[in-house]
């Protein structure tokens, strides 16, 4: 139980056009999802915060016009990457809690976007 | 400086050694601390989690929290090539944002057979 995918593992675009990634919990409701993005050989930095039907909370630094989040239902999130540009490029991994459940995360593969 | 200090590596041992992983933080607010294992181009794996000081034990994983001294390691016993990975510890506070992870770096640790 507690699995968590992403849609596409994996993106190659243009600079300039705008990129959607999805990420659903497909065992379980998710109340709160998380979206991470990872540079080769560092850690995961969060970039926001998302509750089901709220808007979401940004951490300082990320733009919230240029990474569009959405958390319409219980187990689906989407972040959209718009007019990306190669310092976009990066690997994106969401996550994601049950209600009550503050201990774990559970993560989903990750989408390696390359912006060209 | 960071809140949380994680040695990068790469960190090399031969199958069936005692692997000693660790990281130390800043933040006196951090109750929970967890250990996640990262496989090249994957998501990360929650191993073990610990809430305050104290140890805990999962097979051949150990997961210590010295609160006073800011540090917390994970142990790996009888380690086996498939271990090979990044190991990221994690933690947060216990109220609040509670739901919100810091991360270290990552340790990238090979087992040679």
């Amino acid at each position: 139980g507690a699995v968590v995918s992403q849609h596409p593992s994996w993106v190659i675009c243009k600079s300039g056009t705008s990129v959607k990634i999805e990420c659903r919990s497909l065992d379980f409701q998710a109340t709160t999802m998380f979206w991470y993005r990872q540079f080769p050989k560092q850690s995961l930095m969060l970039m926001a915060t998302s509750n089901e039907g709220s808007k979401a909370t940004y951490e300082q630094g990320v733009e919230k016009d240029k990474f569009l989040i959405n958390h319409a239902s219980l187990t689906l999130s989407t972040l959209t990457v718009t007019s990306a540009h190669p310092e976009d490029s990066s690997f994106y991994i969401c996550s994601a809690s049950r209600l009550r459940d503050f201990n774990e995360q559970f993560f989903g593969p990750g989408t390696r976007l390359t912006v060209l | 400086q960071k809140e949380v200090e994680q040695d990068p590596g790469p960190l090399s041992v031969p199958e069936g050694a005692i692997v000693s992983l660790n990281c130390t933080y800043s933040n006196s607010a951090f109750q929970y601390f967890m250990w996640y294992r990262q496989y090249s181009r994957k998501g990360p794996e929650l191993l073990m989690y610990t809430y305050s000081s104290g140890n805990k034990e999962d097979g051949r994983f150990t997961a210590q929290v010295d609160k006073s001294s800011k540090y917390i390691s994970l142990f790996i016993r009888d380690s086996q090539p498939s271990d090979s990975a990044t190991y990221l510890c994690a933690m947060r506070g216990g109220s609040g944002s509670a739901r919100q992870l810091t991360f270290g770096s990552g340790t990238q640790l090979t087992v040679l057979p």
